[in-house]
């Protein structure tokens, strides 16, 4: 079974802050991992994956998120916050090697205040 | 670039009603998710096909059945809906096991429905 774990259900930045949305994965077999960001009302839009090729993925929107072995983490990252980031952000994870479903966090929801 | 339709968009019924979803994969992808996304929630997997056969089935009420046609898109009919049943529900494409592979899911805008 996998599973993903999303500290804070809430984050608040200062536009122009670091920011940093947390997520821990739980998975038997070698994960592959996933960052979706959902604005209100709208689908769910892939933001970065981890596949197992480099650790440091970098996504759109000037987001990046580094897989550690060690830590069972995926933390998503963005140097300067932008008040168009204020959304839900979804970690998620999949088994490697198949087609097969997601498994989401319990989503983040970023504010970012002047 | 393409994407994921869903339709229709916004869907209201009332209880013990039917309702059927449609989705339409992007061009190319063989396989195709259904998720439900309850107010306040995260995304719950609820069916998956890969080349027209059930690949995968999470919490998926016994009220509901999905099937993806030759054309790849997929239909989700739900019966004897009930209060409960009122949620975002969206469908996701993906190339699966053939060449150029990468698993990586492109989800729909999502269908909203509402049961009275």
């Amino acid at each position: 079974a996998q599973s993903v774990t999303q500290l804070g259900s809430h984050v608040s930045v200062s536009e122009g802050a670091l920011v940093l949305l947390r997520c821990n994965y739980s998975s038997s077999v070698p994960p592959y991992l996933f960052w979706y960001v959902q604005y209100p009302n709208q689908g769910l839009q892939l933001l970065l994956k981890y596949t197992s090729a480099a650790t440091l993925v970098k996504g759109i929107n000037g987001f990046e998120a580094e897989f550690k072995k060690s830590e069972t983490s995926f933390h998503l990252t963005k140097p300067s916050a932008h008040m168009s980031d204020a959304a839900e952000y979804f970690c998620a994870v999949s088994e490697s090697g198949t087609a097969s479903k997601l498994t989401f966090g319990t989503g983040t929801r970023l504010q970012v205040t002047l | 670039a393409a994407g994921v339709i869903q339709s229709p968009r916004h869907l209201i019924k009332e209880k013990r009603e039917t309702a059927t979803l449609k989705c339409y994969p992007i061009p190319r992808h063989d396989t195709v998710y259904w998720y439900q996304q309850g107010p306040g929630q995260d995304p719950q997997f609820l069916i998956s096909f890969y080349e027209k056969m059930q690949s995968d089935k999470g919490s998926i009420p016994d009220r509901f059945s999905a099937q993806q046609f030759s054309d790849y898109h997929s239909e989700l009919n739900m019966s004897s809906l009930e209060l409960g049943d009122s949620a975002l529900y969206f469908c996701a494409s993906s190339l699966g096991l053939g060449p150029g592979t990468s698993y990586e899911q492109y989800f729909g805008p999502g269908t909203r429905l509402t049961v009275t």
